[in-house]
């Protein structure tokens, strides 16, 4: 079963911050937190990850509450490009397959 | 960059056949992994590779599927004996094997079982 809890469906203005929450309140020590999305009909698209610091990278921001029960994923200028599922993962460092949960359906609005 | 492919991207076929996808993993990549996801939900695990060798296959993988990953490269999927129900988007990812490991995904292949 997944270990995250995502809303179903966001929306966002074109150009504005998309703030995309995941909790994760079980997590383990040893657990990485994953972002992935999916376009339609597309492969999951890897997005950013992070262990216990906030992460940036070109595509989006990670950040991760101090006791690591939730994270938000931040797409700092959203473009109708970004509409996708958008997925929140946690597991252990490595040698194991992804749980994904039914993620968030972000749908960026003209 | 040369990503994860699969081949073929769509396929149709009659239940009782059987049917066969490739998955070519980014080059260097040491472990391989096979997803099925059906509408509306997210990938399912079905089994993964490091080099050759099978190391986890999932309940879902029933004796109907097969994979290989002979020499460590590309894999194959096999489902013998289609069924209606195997209808879906079958998802191939690799991963260089290495600490805070990211997977990559393919296209994926869509399956029509008729």
């Amino acid at each position: 079963d997944a270990k995250t809890t995502q809303p179903t469906s966001m929306d966002c203005a074109e150009g504005r911050a998309a703030n995309l929450p995941c909790n994760h309140s079980t997590i383990s020590g040893n657990e990485y937190v994953y972002w992935y999305r999916q376009i339609h009909s597309q492969g999951p698209q890897y997005i950013i990850h992070g262990l216990k610091n906030n992460e940036t990278n070109e595509m989006a921001s990670l950040i991760i509450t101090e006791d690591r029960k939730s994270s938000t994923l931040i797409l700092p200028h959203a473009t109708l490009r970004d509409t996708a599922v958008y997925y929140c993962i946690v597991r252990v460092d490595y040698g194991q397959n992804f749980v994904f949960g039914p993620g968030t359906r972000l749908s960026v609005l003209p | 960059d040369t990503g994860v492919s699969q081949d073929p991207r769509h396929k149709i076929t009659k239940r009782g056949q059987n049917v066969t996808f490739r998955c070519d993993p980014i080059s260097e990549h040491n472990r391989l992994y096979w997803y099925r996801q059906t509408l509306g939900q997210g990938p399912e695990f079905l089994t993964y590779f490091q080099n050759e060798a099978q190391l986890e296959k999932s309940r879902l993988l029933s004796d109907r599927f097969s994979a290989e990953r002979p020499k460590g490269s590309f894999s194959t999927l096999e489902i013998q004996r289609t069924e209606q129900g195997d209808s879906a988007m079958y998802l191939c990812a690799s991963s260089p094997g290495t600490r805070g490991e990211t997977q990559y995904f393919g296209p994926g292949t869509r399956l029509l079982v008729l």
